[in-house]
C-alpha cells in the first residue's frame, strides 16, 4: 500500500518561532519521489520541493529546510523564524511506480499552519 | 506562459445536470493531471494524460466522469448527471516528463451541486 500521513492537523505559532511539519510515508517501491506543496488561502498549490528516494541529503532553502530519513520513512519540513505569510495548508505527497502507476501523486491530508503576529 | 489556467473558477449546478471544466496547461508540458479536493482533505488523483493519450484512471473516476485531451494541449473534464457528492474543487496540473521539479497546479474549479 502507498500512503502519506500528516498527523498534525493544525499548528498555531507566533511569528518568529520555528515550526516543523511532520510527514510519514509508506511504499513498497525502492524508487519514489517525495514532495511538499503549500496551499495558501487563494487555493493554488505551490510546489516547494521534490526529493528522490536515493538522495537523503537534507536541503535548505532560505528559511525552509527538509529532513529526509528513509530509516523512519519520514520527510519533515521545518520553517525557521516563521512569518505571517507562511500561514497556509502544507501537503506532503508521494509518487512511485508501484503497481504500474506513473502519474499518481498521493497526498497527505495536510497540516494547516497559522502564524500569528 | 503564465501557468496552468482553469475555467471556470466557480460552477454552481443543479443535481442531474452535466458540467464541463477546461484546463490549459503550460504549453511545453506534455503531461496533464486531474485531481479532486474536498474540504479538509488532500487532493485525490483522478486521471492523467501524456500528450493526447489517457494513461491512467483512478477508481474514483466513475462512468459519469470523462476526460479528454484531443490535441495534446488543453483538456476537458465532464461530469454527467451530477450528484451532491461531486461537490469539490477540481484541480488540474501539468508537468514535463523527466522534470526534476514538481507538478504545476492551476487554481482549480470549485463545483457546487445543489
Amino acid at each position: 500500500a502507498q500512503k502519506v500521513t500528516q498527523a498534525q492537523t493544525e499548528i498555531s505559532v507566533v511569528e518568529k518561532e520555528d515550526v516543523t511539519l511532520d510527514c510519514v510515508y509508506e511504499t513498497r517501491d525502492t524508487t519514489y519521489y517525495l514532495f511538499w506543496y503549500k496551499q495558501p488561502p487563494s487555493g493554488e498549490l505551490v510546489f516547494l520541493i521534490r526529493r528522490n528516494s536515493f538522495d537523503e541529503q537534507n536541503e535548505i532553502s532560505g528559511r525552509y529546510s527538509w529532513n529526509f530519513q528513509k530509516s523512519t520513512s519520514s520527510f519533515n519540513f521545518t520553517i525557521t523564524a516563521s512569518q505571517v505569510v507562511d500561514s497556509a495548508v502544507y501537503f506532503c505527497a508521494l509518487r512511485s511506480n508501484y503497481g504500474g502507476s506513473q502519474g499518481n501523486l498521493i497526498f497527505g491530508k495536510g497540516t494547516k499552519l497559522s502564524v500569528k503576529p | 506562459d503564465t501557468g496552468v489556467s482553469q475555467n471556470p473558477r466557480h460552477k454552481i449546478t443543479k443535481r442531474g445536470q452535466n458540467v464541463t471544466f477546461r484546463c490549459d496547461p503550460i504549453s511545453e508540458h506534455n503531461r496533464l493531471y486531474w485531481y479532486r479536493q474536498t474540504l479538509g482533505q488532500g487532493p485525490e488523483f483522478l486521471t492523467y494524460f501524456q500528450n493526447e493519450a489517457q494513461l491512467e484512471k483512478s477508481r474514483l473516476l466513475s462512468d459519469r466522469f470523462s476526460a479528454e485531451r484531443p490535441k495534446g494541449s488543453f483538456s476537458t473534464l465532464e461530469i454527467q448527471r451530477t450528484e451532491q457528492g461531486d461537490s469539490a474543487m477540481y484541480l488540474c496540473a501539468s508537468s514535463f516528463t523527466g522534470t526534476s521539479g514538481g507538478y504545476t497546479f492551476g487554481s482549480g474549479t470549485r463545483l457546487t451541486v445543489v
